[in-house]
C-alpha cells in the first residue's frame, strides 16, 4: 500500500495568518494522463469529514478560495492564505493512485493559537 | 441538498452480524458509485468497500473482504453493508460517501457516520 506522510501533525495558527500542510507519498501519485490523484479533506471538530480539494489542486464545489492544493508526484501541500476559527479541525490528505488501496495520512490537526 | 443519514449501527458481540443502511437524498442515487469508510481514533481513517452506480462492481479492502458484502437498491436510495463474522478491530464510526461524478475514488460527500462497537 501506498503509504501517506504528513506534516506537521499539530499546527497552530495564528487568525489571518497563513497555513501550509505538506503531505508525501511512498511512490508517486501520477498517472499516465497526467492527473494526481491526491485529495484534501478536513474534519471540522464533532463532524464527518468534507472534501476540499481533489486531484491535487481543484477545489471542491462550496470550498472558499483561500484554500488551495499544490505539488505533483510525490509532494503535495495544502494551503490556507488567511486562517479562521471555521477553519479549525483535522485535515487529512488521501491518495486514491492505487485503488481499491486508497489510503490516507494520518491527520494535521489545525488550532487558533 | 445532498443528504446521506446511516443507520444500523450499535453493540454487537464477536463473531456477529449487523447490516448498516444509507438512506440518500437530494441528488439521483442511481447515478453516482458509493464507498464506506470508517474511522477509529488508533487507525484514523481507512477505506472499507466500494459499489459502481448499477452494484454490478464492487471491491473490499482485504481486512473485510470475505465478511462484508455491499449493496444498494437503487429504487429506494439505499445503500448497504451486512457486516457478518464481526471482530473486535471493527468497531469504528462507519461514513456512507458518495463518490465524486469526475473522479469516482474521490469521497464527494459524507454521512454523519453510525458507531459499531464489537464487544463482548
Amino acid at each position: 500500500d501506498i503509504v501517506m506522510t504528513q506534516s506537521p501533525l499539530s499546527l497552530p495558527v495564528t487568525p489571518g495568518e497563513p497555513a501550509s500542510i505538506s503531505c508525501r507519498s511512498s511512490q508517486s501519485l501520477l498517472h499516465s494522463n497526467g492527473k494526481n490523484y491526491l485529495d484534501w479533506y478536513l474534519q471540522k471538530p464533532g463532524q464527518s469529514p468534507q472534501l476540499l480539494i481533489y486531484l491535487g489542486s481543484n477545489r471542491a464545489s462550496g470550498v472558499p478560495d483561500r484554500f488551495s492544493g499544490s505539488g505533483s508526484g510525490r509532494v503535495f501541500t495544502l494551503r490556507i492564505s488567511r486562517v479562521g476559527a471555521e477553519d479549525v479541525g483535522v485535515y487529512y490528505c488521501m491518495q486514491s493512485l492505487q485503488t481499491p488501496s486508497i489510503t490516507f495520512g494520518q491527520g494535521t490537526r489545525l488550532e487558533i493559537k | 441538498e445532498v443528504q446521506l443519514v446511516e443507520s444500523g449501527g450499535g453493540l454487537v458481540q464477536p463473531g456477529g452480524s449487523l447490516r448498516l443502511s444509507c438512506a440518500a437524498s437530494g441528488f439521483t442515487f442511481s447515478t453516482y458509485w458509493m464507498h464506506w469508510v470508517r474511522q477509529t481514533a488508533g487507525k484514523g481513517l481507512v477505506w472499507v468497500s466500494r459499489i459502481d452506480d448499477d452494484g454490478g462492481s464492487t471491491t473490499y479492502a482485504d481486512s473485510v473482504k470475505g465478511r462484508f458484502t455491499i449493496s444498494r437498491d437503487n429504487a429506494k436510495n439505499t445503500l448497504y453493508l451486512q457486516m457478518n463474522s464481526l471482530r473486535a478491530e471493527d468497531t469504528a464510526v462507519y461514513y456512507c460517501v458518495r463518490a465524486q461524478k469526475s473522479s469516482r475514488w474521490t469521497l464527494g460527500s459524507w454521512g454523519q457516520g453510525t458507531l459499531v462497537t464489537v464487544s463482548s
